[in-house]
């Protein structure tokens, strides 16, 4: 079974830095794309990042472009999600999840982790 | 950027109802669309993709349909553990978005 478990989250103030992970187990996670997609409290659903399956595009929410980086370490099959200059209005739980897609045109994030919470306050 | 609305915001229903939530896109995604659920303080879990293929594992009384800006999902026979929060997803064109979200209660 696919498993994702997100950590690095917490506590920071308003312009500080912060690196989330997502460790994949039970499957290589080089073989997905992946994204990043965020919920601030009592709030819905915010696609943050992604990066394609080959490692070669990265792409950002307008809200994020600029500030925030996804990555992966291939040899700890790992997603990183480097976040800099955060602001109050960054603070959310941030999921990891999947990218599925097959030759039907079906697509869509398949799997998740259980999220980890940023809290950015002064 | 494509913005997803969805309708309506919220909605209160009983055990037994058919209910239909929909999504529409400012601009053409063919099928590019999957619909999730999500429960107080639990990840998104995935419905529907392709607008209208059912993801392994969920019951049958979930069904979606729709393509290019009209998207509708279908839950027919409403249970207990279906109350929760529904979201649609565009996955056509970067950015990525989601709809706003409806929140089905018990009548």
């Amino acid at each position: 079974e696919v498993q994702l478990l997100e950590s690095g989250g917490g506590s920071v103030q308003p312009g500080e830095s912060l690196r989330l992970s997502c460790a994949a187990s039970e499957f290589i996670l080089s073989n997905y794309g992946m994204n990043w997609v965020r919920q601030a409290p009592d709030k819905g659903l915010e696609w943050v990042a992604g990066v394609r399956r080959s490692g070669d595009f990265t792409y950002y929410a307008d809200s994020v472009e600029g500030r925030f980086t996804i990555s992966r370490d291939y040899s700890k099959n790992t997603l990183f999600l480097q976040m800099d200059s955060l602001r109050a209005e960054d603070t959310a739980i941030y999921y990891c999840a999947t990218y599925y897609y097959d030759n039907s045109g079906g697509r869509a994030f398949d799997n998740w982790g259980q999220g980890t919470l940023v809290t950015v306050s002064s | 950027d494509i913005q997803l609305t969805q309708s309506p915001s919220f909605l209160s229903a009983s055990v037994g109802d058919r209910i239909t939530i929909a999504c529409r896109a400012s601009q053409g995604i063919s099928r590019y669309l999957a619909w999730y659920q999500q429960k107080p303080g639990k990840a998104p879990k995935l419905l529907i993709y392709g607008a209208s293929t059912l993801q392994s594992g969920v019951p049958s009384r979930f069904s979606g349909s729709g393509s290019g800006t009209e998207f509708t999902l279908t839950i027919s026979g409403l249970q207990p553990e279906d109350f929760a929060t529904y979201y649609c997803l565009q996955l056509n064109s970067y950015p990525l978005t989601f709809g706003g979200g409806t929140t089905v209660e018990i009548k």
